[in-house]
């Protein structure tokens, strides 16, 4: 449903320490995900994706869980440091709902406490 | 590659004044993205552009707004007229698009402020 205002949860995490931001999705149909990071004042910034055929991908100090049977995605952050202070998106691209049309979630702010 | 270019970064209008946001997409990009981000809504795309042509503008929100893509370097996006909830930071974005899903890379947005 939509949202009457949006407060973003907050994560606030030691650096050093890992993260992990959750993330629900909506539409069992959607196949590609993909986690995006924006910093204040700036542009999303890609950061991992995943498909549909995937439960886990990794990148660099990041992977990305996928639980297709819950709706559930997750970022995890490794070692965590200030410069990955940011809010988190997750976007979710339905198949055969234009393939172009991703849908994002509400965002999670990190917070890292140093 | 100097990434997405959009201009102006910051407009502050008059209710009912005409705002054109401009974006440059990443050369060689075949998809361009209009979004908006707002606290109440979060992050909505408004259309995108596939080699030009407008493919999807369902997420346009009334006939106030306009976009076009005259070239495969420059797209617009008009208000007109402005009104205060048209407020908002407006991002663009550009993806390759050969194969299907590409990463969208966004601009550093404009943010719109309509008095």
């Amino acid at each position: 449903g939509e949202s009457v205002g949006l407060h973003l949860p907050t994560l606030s995490v030691q650096e050093g320490d890992n993260s992990i931001i959750n993330c629900a999705y909506s539409n069992s149909a959607s196949d590609y995900f993909i986690w995006y990071k924006q910093e204040s004042g700036k542009g999303p910034q890609f950061i991992i994706d995943i498909r549909s055929n995937m439960d886990k991908r990794q990148g660099q100090r990041v992977t990305v869980l996928l639980n297709k049977t819950v709706k559930h995605l997750s970022l995890q952050i490794a070692a965590t440091q200030p410069g990955d202070s940011a809010v988190y998106f997750c976007a979710e691209n339905p198949a055969g709902s234009g393939t172009y049309k991703y849908i994002f979630g509400t965002g999670t702010r990190l917070k890292v406490l140093a | 590659d100097a990434g997405v270019i959009q201009s102006p970064r910051h407009e502050v209008t008059e209710m009912g004044q005409e705002v054109t946001l401009r974006c440059k997409p990443i050369s060689g990009h075949d998809y361009l993205f209009w979004y908006r981000q707002t606290m109440m809504r979060g992050l909505e795309l408004l259309i995108y552009f596939n080699n030009n042509v407008p493919i999807d503008d369902s997420g346009m929100p009334e006939d106030r707004f306009s976009a076009k893509m005259p070239n495969a370097s420059f797209s617009t996006l008009k208000i007109q007229p402005s009104e205060p909830r048209d407020s908002a930071v407006y991002f663009c974005a550009s993806s390759l698009g050969r194969w299907g899903r590409e990463t969208q890379y966004f601009g550093p947005g404009t943010r719109l402020l309509v008095l």
